[in-house]
């Protein structure tokens, strides 16, 4: 079965600092690996995955299936970055989407 | 475009009782899936809907139930409620050749008393 740990459920980090969220998973098959973001008194929405390849917000995160992770980072922390950010996995199979999540990491950025 | 709606937004019901949330695609999706969040948790997947007929379920009982209608909209029926269902039922909508992109729902939040 399917797993996704997030091993900080608080991260705290001062404005302009680096920024790194963990996020390691198992699972048998090949993974598609996701982050979403719930920004305050917003619905959760779609940050990045890992097949895009692409930086967003200044967010990146790279798939590493020798450690099994994809930790999130950004070089340097903004106060809009303060938000409850969850690792998630996609199980596709025949058809069906699946999304296993991360019990989540509460990022709050110190101004 | 429009994205997708939840109603209600709050409800209280007591042990026993029966509840129905209901969901409105975003404009274009064919796919809807629910997912159930306790308090300080990540979703958890319930089950997805595809052509009005459940296509994947996750490790809930049968008393969780869904429907999709022609329209795309979706409700979840919960029944003989119990104290452990009080969480947030999230919906997400996506269309079938673009599964991997979900698109969220504020959710609704169902106390059980």
């Amino acid at each position: 079965a399917q797993r996704v740990t997030q091993p900080e459920k608080l991260l705290s980090v001062f404005k302009g600092a680096p920024v790194e969220l963990k996020c390691n998973y198992s699972y048998s098959g090949s993974p598609e690996l996701f982050w979403y973001v719930q920004y305050s008194r917003q619905r959760l929405q779609l940050l990045l995955r890992h097949i895009s390849r692409e930086s967003i917000k200044g967010f990146t995160a790279d798939l590493n299936k020798g450690e099994t992770s994809f930790h999130l980072k950004k070089p340097f922390a903004q106060e809009e970055d303060s938000a409850m950010y969850y690792c998630a996995l996609s199980d596709y199979n025949f058809g069906n989407e699946k999304l296993t999540f991360g019990t989540g990491t509460r990022l709050t950025i110190i101004p | 475009e429009t994205g997708v709606t939840q109603s209600p937004t709050h409800l209280i019901k007591t042990r026993g009782q029966q509840v129905t949330l209901r969901c409105s695609s975003q404009s274009g999706h064919n796919t809807v899936s629910w997912y159930q969040q306790a308090l300080g948790q990540g979703p958890q997947f319930i089950f997805q809907y595809y052509r009005e007929e459940e296509n994947g379920r996750g490790n809930f009982p049968p008393r969780f139930s869904g429907l999709q209608f022609p329209n795309y909209s979706s409700e979840l029926n919960v029944n003989a409620l119990e104290l452990d269902d009080s969480a947030l039922y999230l919906c997400a909508s996506s269309y079938q050749t673009q599964l991997r992109i979900q698109y969220f729902g504020a959710g609704t939040r169902l106390s059980v008393l």
